[in-house]
């Protein structure tokens, strides 16, 4: 399945580094979702874009910035991030007018020397 | 917001034997209910959801129920193979919310040969 795609699949950065990870979703949906996912913790919901409109920041610190130029790409700019911050990163789109399953792509490996 | 949980986190199981996975939800204007599978390394993917109007969903071996009174949900899993070794995740969702998703904290099922 190739409706949503992540990159690049593996990052490794300096924390003093500029980054940014990309989305892109070919399935026709309106909202998109940036997920942490950590060693035995619960997907963390980080932004939701709804019609390109951010709708949710979900208390993530702001050297993780998002953009959403369009319905079909979604960005997560990284800059001077912590050891912590090593995690992997999950795009999800959906339609807006939920409940509605999201479709997640195969997530960035973020390393964090 | 939304709190859910889920148990056991781990789970080892005989091959052929079913499977039982349990989530808790305390909004009670959550109505939609989606299960996922994740494999090391690969995305997490919708294996099966229920919405609020019904109570139990099958499709072939894989079963949810829904109790919306004790607000508990659960994922059946029958004659278990090995390629079912992965870790599942529960969420909950509502309406109007931008289809946000409440993920539980996974379970890591092992089906041994």
């Amino acid at each position: 399945e190739t409706g949503v795609t992540q990159t690049p699949r593996h990052l490794v950065m300096g924390m003093t580094n500029k980054k940014s990870l990309k989305c892109e979703q070919h399935l026709g949906h309106n909202a998109m979702y940036w997920y942490k996912q950590s060693a035995k913790k619960p997907l963390e919901l980080m932004f939701v874009y709804s019609l390109e409109e951010r709708v949710e920041n979900n208390s993530v610190p702001s050297r993780f910035s998002p953009e959403c130029p369009n319905s079909s790409h979604l960005f997560l700019h990284l800059h001077t991030l912590q050891p912590e911050d090593s995690a992997l990163y999950l795009c999800a789109s959906s339609q807006e007018r939920g409940p509605q399953p999201q479709h997640f792509g195969d997530g960035t490996r973020l390393s964090i020397l | 917001g939304e709190n859910v949980e889920q148990h056991p986190s781990t789970l080892s199981v005989q091959e052929g034997d079913s499977a039982v996975i349990k989530c808790t939800y305390s909004d009670s204007a959550s109505n939609y209910f989606p299960w996922y599978e994740q494999e090391l390394g690969k995305r997490p993917q919708l294996i099966i959801d229920i919405r609020s109007n019904v109570g139990e969903k099958k499709d072939q071996r894989i079963a949810v129920t829904l109790n919306k009174t004790a607000k508990h949900f659960s994922l059946h899993i029958t004659e278990t193979q090995p390629e079912d070794s992965a870790v599942y995740f529960c969420a909950a969702s509502g309406v109007g919310n931008f289809n946000k998703f409440y993920f539980g904290s996974g379970t890591k099922l092992n089906v041994k040969p």
